[in-house]
């Protein structure tokens, strides 16, 4: 059984800030990972995917892989208001194609 | 372009009565599937389809089943609702790669069994 965890949070910056957001996942052989933003009662939107080990850059938003400590986190520069959501991790591959999500973490940026 | 459309976006029943949740995807992709979120627990996948014909059980299937009617569609259908059924269920398609693509959601259908 594939598990993904997430620090729980809530997460609390204030606005300028650098929101870390963490997950572990237990399947060694996952390929894929994704990271979804939720704003309340909306379904969830894809933000990051990242196949690779190191780093991977898209506007304010980086994710960060590492296969060998099986952990892949999101970093949010200058946060923003607008930033306020859950932040889901999702991981797929290995002994099969699913998609796992984790809990979510609930992000709030404060003006 | 629609994406992925679900049907009703609400819906209340009472314990025992049936019900079908539809979803249909405009993208022509081959996977579909079916999460349920509660507060406190994530998505759990319930059922999915990795092609027309095939269903596979997910995390929590008890309770639920599902059509692959075709390419479009996929139905979900609670055959005896039970108060424990209540969430907020979501639609999926999966692009390709199966095994790498982005899942595309659909806005969800909010469930009440009382």
């Amino acid at each position: 059984q594939k598990e993904v965890e997430q620090n729980s949070g809530p997460l609390s910056v204030p606005e300028g800030a650098i929101a870390s957001l963490n997950c572990t996942y237990s399947d060694r052989g996952s390929q894929s990972f994704f990271w979804y933003r939720q704003y309340s009662g909306k379904s969830p939107e894809l933000i990051m995917s990242i196949y690779s080990n190191g780093d991977k850059e898209d506007g304010r938003f980086t994710a960060q892989l590492n296969k060998a400590s099986q952990y892949v986190s999101l970093l949010i520069r200058d946060s923003q208001p607008s930033d306020s959501a859950t932040y889901l991790c999702a991981v797929s591959g290995g002994s099969n194609y699913k998609l796992t999500f984790g809990k979510g973490t609930l992000l709030t940026v404060n003006p | 372009n629609a994406g992925v459309t679900q049907t009703p976006k609400f819906q209340v029943l009472k314990t025992g009565q049936s019900m079908t949740l539809q979803c249909a995807q405009d993208m022509n992709h081959n996977s579909m599937y079916w999460y349920r979120q509660d507060p406190g627990m994530g998505l759990r996948l319930i059922y999915y389809s990795a092609s027309e014909g095939t269903t596979d059980k997910g995390e929590v299937p008890n309770g639920y089943n599902v059509s692959r009617l075709n390419k479009r569609e996929f139905s979900l259908r609670l055959e005896s609702a039970a108060p424990s059924q209540t969430s907020v269920y979501f639609c999926a398609s999966q692009g390709s790669p199966a095994n790498t693509g982005e899942l595309f959601f659909g806005e969800g259908s909010r469930l009440t069994v009382l």
